[in-house]
């Protein structure tokens, strides 16, 4: 199974970019790179999955490099609301399997 | 629209108790199944997950068991809980291989083991 390595921690000014990193060196060509996060005491949320473009939707960018051994998450415009803990998963299988992800703080 | 409930929420149980964790899918037809731990402080870890009725996979030995009696419902079980079970349960559903890959959670059960 491809694992995914991300910073413990990270904080960020509300109304700024949150850029959330993640190396998944060991990535396979039909692996799939999924963010969710996840808000204390409820159950994760999708955020953006890609392969090997960049993605956009409604809530966050996703750019993976070139050779797919690593990504980006980016929140355009922080607020307190996305303060959570941002998982960053290559999906085997049928599986998700979750790290410890990254503790993303925005503050004021 | 798909929804996905677990009951009961919160739950207190003592020691060498039985448990029986129930979640239900509706709005979607054979969907894969997951039952996730989540112990205080801790990441998520991945307990069970369901491909089809009667289909189960364990990812981690334990003392906790898993059945899936009907396409849309997904039962957490034990027969003798642990102090080291308590944590927060959550059922999670998701598409075949061919889908997104996006998984929903359900509400959370959190269970306290005295």
């Amino acid at each position: 199974d491809a694992k995914t390595t991300q910073p413990p921690s990270m904080d960020c000014a509300e109304g700024r970019a949150a850029n959330l990193p993640c190396n998944h060196s060991t990535i396979s060509g039909n692996e799939y790179v999924y963010w969710y996060r996840q808000i204390h005491s409820q159950g994760p949320q999708y955020i953006i999955h890609g392969l090997k473009n960049n993605e956009t939707n409604e809530m966050a960018s996703l750019i993976i490099t070139e050779d797919r051994k690593s990504s980006t998450l980016i929140l355009p415009h922080a607020t307190l609301r996305d303060t959570a803990v941002y998982y960053c998963i290559v999906r085997p299988g049928n599986k998700l399997v979750f790290g410890a992800g990254t503790i993303l703080r925005v503050k004021s | 629209s798909q929804t996905i409930h677990q009951w009961p929420a919160t739950l207190v149980q003592p020691v060498g108790s039985p448990l029986s964790l129930e979640c239900t899918v509706e709005g979607t037809s054979n969907p894969n199944l997951y039952w996730y731990r989540q112990a205080a402080g801790r990441g998520l870890q991945l307990l069970f997950y369901s491909v089809g009725i009667g289909q189960i996979s364990s990812e981690v030995p334990q003392n906790l068991s898993a059945s899936r009696p009907q396409d849309r419902q997904f039962i957490l079980s034990s027969k003798k809980l642990l102090l080291s079970d308590s944590g927060f349960y959550l059922c999670a559903w998701g598409g075949q291989l061919s889908s997104t890959g996006e998984l929903f959670f359900g509400e959370g059960s959190r269970l306290t083991v005295l």
